[in-house]
């Protein structure tokens, strides 16, 4: 099984701050198959990233990602309020497929 | 737009079987995969097992004895049983489009006697 490790566990920024996510993998990811979520409390996740650096529909070019084999990373260039959420790294290309444990940004 | 909705039981007793239905309103359900995943503190996100237009299914091993994932193209539904439930089933059960390109709201199911 993939193990993807996130860090930090809690980023405390501000707004207009830039936030820069890890995702680590026990092994080596397709970058075909790498996806992040946005989870807010009490509502279901959020596709934001898939393909590694593919933005989906709807969402902001303040959100990027990049990577490749086993570090992936998801930026934010300027955090808006709406931004501070729970974060997950994804990857569907191994089965089973699984989840980072969710980094958590918070307003500092 | 499309909108996928779970519904079922919030409270099943343990040993016994939990079944949830996920209806897509504002689309069709055939010409993609459909994925049941859940979420708890203990074990956070985890992914169940998809299936395919064609019936072809695919689960997450550490479930595959327990776990049955249907559809049925004609009510634009699918289905997810998970029998011999233990608390550790207790978790939000979400339906989603493919791989997680669109989520339901997801439903608390708690395992408990």
């Amino acid at each position: 099984e993939v193990v993807l490790r996130q860090s930090p566990d809690t980023l405390s920024l501000s707004p207009g701050e830039r936030a820069t996510l890890s995702c680590r993998a026990s092994q080596s990811v397709n970058i075909n198959y790498l996806a992040w979520h946005q989870q807010k409390p009490g509502q279901a996740p959020r596709l934001l990233i898939y393909g590694t650096s593919y933005r989906a529909s709807g969402i902001p070019d303040r959100f990027s990602g990049r990577g490749s084999g086993t570090d992936f990373a998801l930026t934010i260039s300027r955090l808006e309020p709406d931004d501070f959420a729970v974060y997950y790294c994804h990857q569907y290309g191994t089965s089973p497929y699984t989840f980072g444990q969710g980094t958590k940004l918070e307003i500092k | 737009q499309v909108q996928l909705q779970e519904s079922g039981p919030g409270l099943v007793r343990p040993s016994e079987t939990l079944s949830l239905t996920c209806t897509v309103s504002g689309g069709s359900i055939s010409g993609y995969h459909w994925t049941w995943f859940r979420q708890s503190p203990e074990k956070g996100l985890e992914w169940i097992g998809y299936i395919y237009q064609s019936g072809s299914v695919n689960y997450n091993p550490s479930l595959e004895s327990r776990v049955t994932i249907s559809m049925d193209t004609s009510k634009n539904q699918l289905s997810l049983k998970v029998s011999s439930v233990t608390a550790a089933d207790t978790a939000v059960y979400y339906c989603a489009r493919k791989d997680g390109d669109l989520w339901g709201r997801g439903t608390l199911v708690t395992v408990s006697s």
